[in-house]
C-alpha cells in the first residue's frame, strides 16, 4: 500500500537557519504530494502541494520539489523564524479507490522548534 | 470564506457518557473525513463520506463509535459509551474528493477528555 516516511523529530534550529525536512514515499501510479503544517492547538493547514513530477510547490518561503526518480518531496526553507515552530506533515493522495474519493496518506509528522 | 467548522472545541466528560462531535464542511465539498490524533498513534483516519454516503469505516476502532452525514452540510461522530482511551483530538476535514490534486481542509478539532 501507499506510505510516507518522514525524518524523525524533533528538529531544533536557531532563527535564520536553513531547514530541510526529508520526505520519501511509496505509491502506485502518480500521486499528488502535500505538506501540511500544524501549529499548537490548531488543525492541519495546507502549506504547499505538487501534483506531477518536477513540480515545485512553494508558500511562505517554504519549497518542495516532486522528485519521481527518488520518490521524494523534501521540505526546505532558507531562513526559519520562531513563528515557523510547528509540526510538519508530508502526505500523498494515492491511487483512486473507485469509491468516489481520494484519501490522504500521512507521514508521522516532524516537530520543528525554532529558537531566537 | 468559512472553513471547516467543528464543535465543541473542548469536551470533558465522564466515562460511560455519550459524546457527540459535530462538523460542518466547506460548502461545495463532496467528501468528508473524520480523523483522530494522539501522541501514541499520530493521525488516524476513522471514516470518510463521499456525497453523504459512508465509504470506508475500517478505521473506526469499535462499535462504540458511529458517524452520520444526514446532509451535505453536517456530520456527527458519536461515541457511546465513552472510555478514557478515547481521549484525543478529533478532526474533521473536507475536500473535493473526486480529484486527486485537491487538498483536504481541516477544522480546528475537538479536544476530548474522558475522565
Amino acid at each position: 500500500g501507499d506510505s510516507v516516511t518522514q525524518m524523525e523529530g524533533p528538529v531544533t534550529l536557531s532563527e535564520e537557519a536553513f531547514l530541510t525536512i526529508n520526505c520519501t514515499y511509496t505509491a502506485t501510479g502518480y500521486p499528488s504530494l502535500f505538506w501540511y503544517v500544524q501549529y499548537p492547538g490548531e488543525g492541519l493547514q495546507l502549506l504547499l502541494k505538487a501534483t506531477k513530477a518536477d513540480d515545485k510547490g512553494s508558500n511562505k518561503g517554504f519549497e518542495a520539489t516532486y522528485r519521481k526518480e527518488t520518490t521524494s518531496f523534501h521540505l526546505e526553507k532558507g531562513s526559519v523564524q520562531v513563528s515557523d515552530s510547528a509540526v510538519y506533515f508530508c502526505a500523498l493522495t494515492g491511487a483512486y479507490s473507485g469509491a468516489g474519493s481520494y484519501q490522504l496518506t500521512f507521514g508521522k509528522g516532524t516537530k520543528l522548534s525554532v529558537i531566537p | 470564506d468559512a472553513g471547516v467548522i467543528q464543535s465543541p472545541r473542548h469536551e470533558v466528560t465522564e466515562m460511560g457518557q455519550e459524546v457527540t462531535l459535530r462538523c460542518k464542511p466547506i460548502s461545495g465539498h463532496n467528501s468528508l473525513f473524520w480523523y483522530r490524533q494522539t501522541m501514541m498513534r499520530g493521525l488516524e483516519l476513522l471514516i470518510y463520506f463521499n456525497n453523504n454516503v459512508p465509504i470506508d469505516d475500517s478505521g473506526m476502532p469499535e462499535d462504540r463509535f458511529s458517524a452520520k452525514m444526514p446532509n451535505a452540510s453536517f456530520s456527527t461522530l458519536k461515541i457511546q459509551p465513552s472510555e478514557p482511551r478515547d481521549s484525543a483530538v478529533y478532526f474533521c476535514a473536507s475536500s473535493l474528493g473526486s480529484y486527486s490534486n485537491q487538498p483536504q481542509h481541516f477544522g480546528d478539532g475537538t479536544r476530548l477528555s474522558i475522565l
